[in-house]
């Protein structure tokens, strides 16, 4: 089946700093989409992606799908503490078909 | 817009006893709704997908007649652990898919809270 995996699985990083995930895939996609969870909540949705190149941004946050189908990358800018929490990549074939996510990124922001 | 709500936000249970969790889309009408499971430090993982007025669509490996799922309405979705067992003890999350757009609200899913399910 497919499996989307992502890098890192874990960082900590200074409140300031930029930060930056991926996201890849065993086979394509023609959606992609990011989520972000917080302990004991359910995910959010963040940025959802529909074409292959795509660049779309929502506040600090910018997600790219990438051109191969395969792949898609986060990057929050300027990090604050209430970024805090496990964020989520999530592809799928488009329509109505399902979702399949990925193995998550946690990231800690040190004040 | 886009709010989904799960109920109970938690639960406990004895071993043997069934438990219901419901999914209600509050703002919008979902023809489809999904149901996850997620263990500690562990991603989503698919249970079913629920559509309204038809039978639910079972993942490999998950048993249909343990976790009965009806989705009677438009808004409403419902998860039932049959003779739940400590091994089903987990985080229970609902989604739904918006049957059409409307101002911030799009075709993908949006999830509920979860509910936390421990049996003894």
């Amino acid at each position: 089946g497919q499996q989307l995996n992502q890098s890192p699985q874990s960082m900590f990083i200074q409140e300031g700093e930029d930060v930056s995930m991926n996201c890849t895939s065993s086979s394509i996609f023609n959606t992609w989409l990011w989520y972000k969870q917080d302990p004991g909540e359910g995910p959010v949705l963040l940025i959802a992606l529909y074409k292959a190149g795509e660049l779309t941004s929502n506040g600090r946050l910018t997600a790219q799908f990438g051109i191969t189908r395969k792949d898609s990358f986060l990057n929050i800018s300027a990090s604050i503490p209430s970024d805090v929490g496990i964020y989520f990549c999530a592809g799928s074939l488009g329509g109505y078909q399902k979702v399949t996510f990925g193995t998550g990124t946690k990231l800690q922001v040190i004040p | 817009g886009a709010v989904v709500s799960q109920h109970p936000s938690w639960v406990i249970c004895k071993s043997g006893t069934s438990v219901k969790i419901e999914c209600r889309s509050l703002d919008f009408q979902a023809t489809t709704m999904f149901w996850y499971r997620q263990f500690p430090k562990q991603s989503l993982m698919l249970m079913a997908t629920s559509n309204e007025g038809s039978k639910a669509t079972y993942e490999q490996g998950v048993e249909k007649d343990k976790f009965l799922i009806n989705h009677a309405s438009l808004t409403l979705s419902t998860l039932t652990v049959t003779s739940a067992h400590p091994e089903d003890s987990s985080f229970y999350i609902c989604s739904a898919r918006a049957t059409g757009t409307s101002g911030t609200i799009s075709y993908e899913q949006y999830f509920g809270p979860g509910t936390r399910l421990t049996v003894t």
